[in-house]
């Protein structure tokens, strides 16, 4: 089992509609969980980070984290074409400092 | 505040060149990453600096990678000699410490290997 694991995608999302990434992670331990963009040519940017269960919303992005699932989700309301990127899921395991990172999915917002 | 600065941005070598890449981190950031990214992939974990301390190099191919990171600032990494799989995106990565704070990413430097 990956550390870290993500649908490749691509996913598809009309524009003003809501876009739904998902994460999994294996360690349970794990603290501390962020989400990154990545646009085709450039470095990851980090969008959202979260440590506690539950929803934390910033503008129209929302992730969420369910510990006892291992599972984490972003969601993007009123989607945009700007928002057409790769979407990474990155997860701090409780063992040590080691920021591990999923393949990321593709996330395509259509017009 | 200035952010993850790397350097070259582009590197194209024929295999078995040396190739090296700069990275001076975001001041005050004591935790320092490099990563490595192909293409569809996710960064993967090189090697972790804590100060001038390599703290987690169990994925670097030590028969060709070397980095250093002097005075637990700027780092350098360096492969030697190059070969064609090691085509790739290299990103630097710094965070305030250990388990504190966010990672941000330098811009990355691409490097292909002829």
């Amino acid at each position: 089992q990956k550390e870290v694991e993500q649908n490749s995608g691509p996913l598809s999302v009309p524009e003003g509609a809501i876009a739904s990434l998902n994460c999994t992670y294996s360690d349970r331990g794990s603290q501390s969980f962020f989400w990154y963009r990545q646009y085709s040519g450039k470095s990851p940017e980090l969008i959202m980070s979260i440590y506690s269960n539950g929803d934390k919303e910033d503008g129209r992005f929302t992730a969420q984290l369910n510990k006892a699932s291992q599972y984490v989700s972003l969601l993007i309301r009123d989607s945009q074409p700007s928002d057409s990127a790769t979407y990474l899921c990155a997860v701090n395991p409780n063992r040590d400092d080691k920021i591990i990172f999923g393949k990321g999915t593709r996330l395509h917002i259509l017009p | 505040e200035a952010g993850v600065v790397q350097s070259p941005r582009y590197k194209i070598i024929e295999k078995k060149q040396p190739v090296a890449f700069w990275c001076n981190p975001i001041s005050g950031h004591n935790t320092l990453y490099w990563y490595r990214q192909n293409l569809g992939q996710g960064p993967e974990l090189l090697i972790r600096y804590e100060n001038e301390e390599a703290v987690d190099d169990s994925q670097l191919p030590k028969d060709r990678f070397s980095a250093e990171r002097l005075k637990g600032v700027d780092s350098t990494l360096k492969i030697q000699p190059a070969e064609l799989g090691d085509s790739a995106v290299y990103l630097c990565a710094s965070r305030q410490g250990p388990n504190t704070g966010e990672l941000f990413f330098g811009e990355g430097s691409r490097l292909t290997v002829l």
